[in-house]
């Protein structure tokens, strides 16, 4: 089945620095690929998403980028804010077509 | 409004016992989807649903099973509890393929 690798497990920048969290899968039928924030004690939550046929997507300080050949994907974050602090998990859509299967997630700290 | 919630939210129990965590969601969603999040280990799947009826195992199954008798409601049952179960469950839903999971506020079980 699908399997999703996430890095790095942990990323420390100043407020105003870029973040970059990079994924790959290993399953090339796989065409969906979300982003979800989690905060501490809360439920996760959904950001941004890309699909296959789309290389780069931007939604105003974040952006995700797919390589298909490559099967990796990235996000980008830009000026990041102390409010950006949370865990990130990425995501490609499984085998089964609509099963999610995520990476163990990145704790971004983002100091001020 | 809309929305998917679960209970108990917090729950002990003891080792052997059968516990029985409630999802519940009024989207008319298809798809339903039950996660267990660990340090270190992201969100992993464990049973899934495209529909009334329909069950499907994921990654971390066992010890767990579903059943879905309406569109609204996927009870994840652990059958004989055990240590190893204790965690956070999420439940999440789904419009359809490819689009955006909702996840419920999550339930912490510990099972001493």
């Amino acid at each position: 089945g699908e399997n999703v690798e996430q890095h790095p497990s942990t990323l420390s920048v100043q407020e105003g620095d870029s973040a970059v969290i990079k994924c790959t899968y290993s399953d090339s039928a796989s065409n969906y690929f979300p982003w979800y924030k989690q905060e501490l004690g809360k439920r996760p939550q959904l950001i941004i998403d890309i699909r296959s046929n789309v290389g780069e997507k931007k939604d105003q300080r974040i952006a995700v980028t797919l390589n298909k050949t490559a099967k990796h994907f990235s996000l980008h974050i830009t000026e990041t804010q102390p409010e950006d602090s949370a865990v990130y998990f990425c995501a490609a859509m499984g085998q089964a077509g609509t099963a999610l299967i995520f990476g163990k997630g990145t704790t971004l700290s983002v100091s001020s | 409004d809309a929305e998917i919630t679960q209970s108990p939210r917090h729950k002990i129990t003891e080792t052997g016992r059968q516990v029985t965590l409630a999802c519940h969601q009024t989207w008319n969603h298809n798809n339903m989807f039950w996660y267990r999040q660990d340090l270190g280990h992201g969100l992993r799947l464990i049973h899934y649903s495209y529909g009334v009826q329909d069950t499907n195992k994921g990654e971390v199954s066992d010890g767990y099973s579903v059943s879905r008798s309406n569109t609204e409601d996927l009870p994840l049952t652990l059958e004989s509890a055990a240590s190893s179960q204790t965690s956070v469950y999420f439940c999440a839903s789904q419009l359809g393929m490819g689009t955006e999971q909702f996840f419920g506020p999550g339930t912490r079980l510990t099972v001493l």
